[in-house]
C-alpha cells in the first residue's frame, strides 16, 4: 500500500527553527509537495521537490532524499502566523497525489 | 497562479436533499479535482473532473452520490446527492496546469447536514 508519515503535532517557539519530517512509501515517485493550511482555510502551495537536495525559498526550505523516501520542511525565524498544518504529498507512478495526514504546528511566544 | 472561486462558501442542508457546488477558474486549466476534508484530517480525493467526459472517481466514491460536470476548461460542479449527516465536511476544488504542477485550491465549501 501507499503510505505517508508525518508527526501529528509539533510545538516550537517564536523566532526559533523547526523541522517537519515526512517519510513515504509509494508505488513510484514523481515529486513531493509541501502545503500550508491555516485553520478554516484552503491549503496553499509551499514547495516542490523532485531531485535530491535542498530547495530554499525565503524562511522556508524543503529537502528530499529519494533513496531514503524522506523529506523535511524547515521553517526558520518562526512567526506566530506560521501556526498551521503542514501537508506532505507525493506524486506516485500513476501521477496520483498521495496526501499525508498533515502536521499541526503550534508556535508559542 | 489562477484565481479560483468556489460557491457556496458554506451551507446547512436537510438530510435527503442535494447541493451543487460550483468551481470557477479565471483561466483555462488542464486538471480539476474535487476533495473532501473532515475536520482535523487530511484531504481525500473524490474524483478528477474531466472536460467533456465522465469524471474519474476514487475508490469509495460513486457517480450517483457525487455527480460531477466539467463542461469546459474553466468550470466544474460537484453535487452531493441525497445528503446524510455523514456528508458533513469541507469540499474543495483544486486546479493544476499538469501532472507535475502544484494544485491550487478554492476556498472550500463548508457543508453541514441536519
Amino acid at each position: 500500500g501507499q503510505n505517508i508519515d508525518q508527526p501529528t503535532e509539533m510545538t516550537a517557539t517564536e523566532g526559533a527553527i523547526v523541522q517537519i519530517n515526512c517519510t513515504y512509501q509509494t508505488s513510484g515517485f514523481n515529486g513531493l509537495f509541501w502545503y500550508q493550511q491555516h485553520a478554516g482555510e484552503a491549503p496553499t502551495f509551499l514547495s516542490y521537490n523532485v531531485l535530491d537536495g535542498l530547495e530554499e525559498k525565503g524562511r522556508f526550505s524543503s529537502f528530499l532524499s529519494r533513496s531514503k523516501g524522506y523529506s523535511y520542511l524547515l521553517l526558520k525565524e518562526l512567526q506566530m502566523k506560521d501556526s498551521a498544518s503542514y501537508l506532505c504529498a507525493v506524486v506516485d507512478s500513476n501521477y496520483q497525489l498521495i496526501w499525508g495526514a498533515g502536521t499541526k504546528l503550534i508556535i508559542k511566544p | 497562479s489562477a484565481v479560483i472561486s468556489q460557491k457556496p462558501s458554506r451551507d446547512i442542508c436537510q438530510r435527503g436533499t442535494s447541493l451543487t457546488i460550483q468551481c470557477q477558474v479565471d483561466s483555462q486549466v488542464t486538471m480539476m479535482f474535487w476533495y473532501r476534508q473532515q475536520p482535523g484530517q487530511s484531504l481525500t480525493l473524490i474524483a478528477t473532473a474531466n472536460q467533456g467526459s465522465e469524471a474519474t472517481y476514487e475508490s469509495g466514491f460513486v457517480i450517483d452520490k457525487f455527480p460531477i460536470s466539467r463542461p469546459n476548461l474553466t468550470f466544474s460542479t460537484l453535487t452531493v446527492s441525497n445528503m446524510s449527516p455523514e456528508d458533513s465536511s469541507i469540499y474543495l476544488c483544486s486546479v493544476a496546469g499538469g501532472e507535475y504542477q502544484p494544485q491550487h485550491f478554492g476556498d472550500g465549501t463548508r457543508l453541514s447536514i441536519l
